[in-house]
């Protein structure tokens, strides 16, 4: 199956700071998406992006799909960005899901 | 927005119980979605249904069994119980194959 790379593995930010979080996948998708899985175990999608670039406050996304990564910037981090980030591809008919980034930041 | 509910959030069972876990959408999504979630392990997908009365395996079927009667229910059951089924169980929901995911806020199954 379709491998689901992320990096890096855990993130530990200075309020305030910018970040860069990567998600490699070996094969072509169909469809690619960024969650933010909050303390509390729920998943909230930040980002559709088979492609192109989109932008939403203080995240970014973008999606190369024929070098076959994407990309999550967050801009002027705050604590409430805390969580773990989750790239999932679509290949067809479901989402793989990458092992995430843990991002801390610290006030 | 879509709503993705899921009817626990917390659920202790004993083993050998039989276990149901439901989630409903309302907003007319085709396809709904159960997965599982370890750490180290990631999100597994367990099964999976695009239509009413349909469903398909996902990559950890074992154990688990799923109902779709009616288009904005889906639920999962574990006929009986085990520990190394004591998981995070996260359902979701979709328009179409070519569409983003909508997550529900998850279930912390503990089986004692």
């Amino acid at each position: 199956g379709i491998q689901v790379e992320q990096s890096p593995p855990d993130l530990i930010l200075q309020e305030g700071a910018n970040s860069t979080l990567r998600c490699n996948f070996s094969d072509s998708v169909n469809n690619l998406q960024w969650f933010h899985q909050n303390p509390w175990g729920q998943l909230i999608n930040l980002f559709y992006i088979p492609s192109g670039t989109k932008q939403n406050g203080r995240l970014s996304a973008t999606t190369v799909a024929t070098e076959r990564y994407s990309l999550l910037y967050i801009s002027s981090s705050q604590t409430t960005d805390s969580g773990v980030y989750f790239c999932a591809v679509d290949t067809g008919n479901q989402f793989y899901f990458g092992t995430g980034t843990s991002l801390t930041v610290i006030p | 927005d879509v709503k993705v509910t899921q009817s626990s959030r917390y659920l202790v069972k004993r083993t050998g119980e039989k276990v149901f876990l439901e989630c409903v959408q309302d907003m007319d999504h085709e396809n709904m979605f159960w997965y599982r979630q370890d750490p180290g392990l990631g999100l597994r997908l367990i099964y999976f249904s695009y239509d009413v009365k349909m469903k398909e395996k996902g990559d950890i079927p074992e154990g688990y069994s799923v109902s779709r009667e009616k288009k904005e229910r889906f639920s999962l059951i574990l006929e009986s119980a085990s520990t190394n089924q004591t998981s995070m169980y996260l359902c979701a929901s979709s328009p179409s194959s070519t569409a983003g995911y909508t997550f529900g806020s998850g279930t912390r199954l503990t089986v004692v």
